[in-house]
């Protein structure tokens, strides 16, 4: 069964402190891994989307890379309004839809 | 400006009513989504669209059911058949499957009351 994990489920951090999230997938086949904002009480918000092994793409103070099986989306120096639920997900093995991942809750701190 | 409008943003239903949620998009996009988010969960597809009058199950259209009449529109019945309808719902839309990019509208809160 195709499968999205993101870890940690929650993370806290002071403003300025850098970090990443992680997003694993068994789904065979990748075509296209993507990243989401999601703030509460709204819809997802599209940030990147990922095709190969090595590739990497910037969005301000985000940064989402992507492996064979995961993909990590690091975030330098975060500042408040970076608070945001941060989804990720894959194609189902048809390719008619994406499956999610539960997501990661980032907390930033001034 | 182009985007997918959902409403009502708040619907509350009496066991046993049936509730439309609607969802109409101006992307010109042939492939239409719902998903349902539950607090903790991640997003679950309910029913997926590729083309005007075709429409397919997601892993949840239990309780559910949609039409496709025009390519703008894709409403979402949630019956009285769905015991537990109190979620959040998104509607999605993209130019086409095979790993295209989703986009969302806003969602709409269901509660029972």
């Amino acid at each position: 069964e195709d499968q999205v994990t993101q870890s940690p489920e929650a993370l806290r951090l002071q403003e300025g402190e850098s970090s990443s999230l992680n997003c694993s997938y068994t789904v065979s086949g990748l075509r296209g891994l993507f990243w989401y904002r999601q703030d509460p009480g709204k819809g997802p918000e599209f940030l990147f989307t990922l095709y190969s092994a090595g590739e990497e793409k910037e969005k301000e103070r985000l940064k989402a890379t992507l492996t064979k099986k995961e993909s990590f989306l690091h975030i330098t120096a975060p500042k408040p309004e970076d608070s945001a639920t941060y989804l990720c997900a894959v194609p189902n093995q048809a390719g008619t839809a994406l499956i999610f991942g539960k997501g990661t809750t980032l907390s930033v701190s001034s | 400006d182009g985007g997918i409008t959902q409403s009502p943003k708040y619907l509350f239903r009496k066991e046993g009513q049936n509730v439309t949620l609607s969802c109409e998009q101006n992307l010109n996009h042939d492939a239409m989504y719902w998903y349902r988010q539950d607090p903790g969960q991640g997003l679950r597809l309910i029913y997926y669209s590729q083309i005007v009058n075709d429409f397919q199950k997601g892993d949840i259209a239990e309780g559910y059911s949609v039409s496709r009449e025009k390519k703008e529109s894709f409403p979402l019945t949630v019956t009285s058949a769905q015991k537990n309808p109190t979620a959040f719902y998104l509607c999605a839309s993209s130019t086409g499957t095979s790993g295209n990019t989703i986009y969302f509208g806003e969602g709409s809160w269901l509660t029972v009351v």
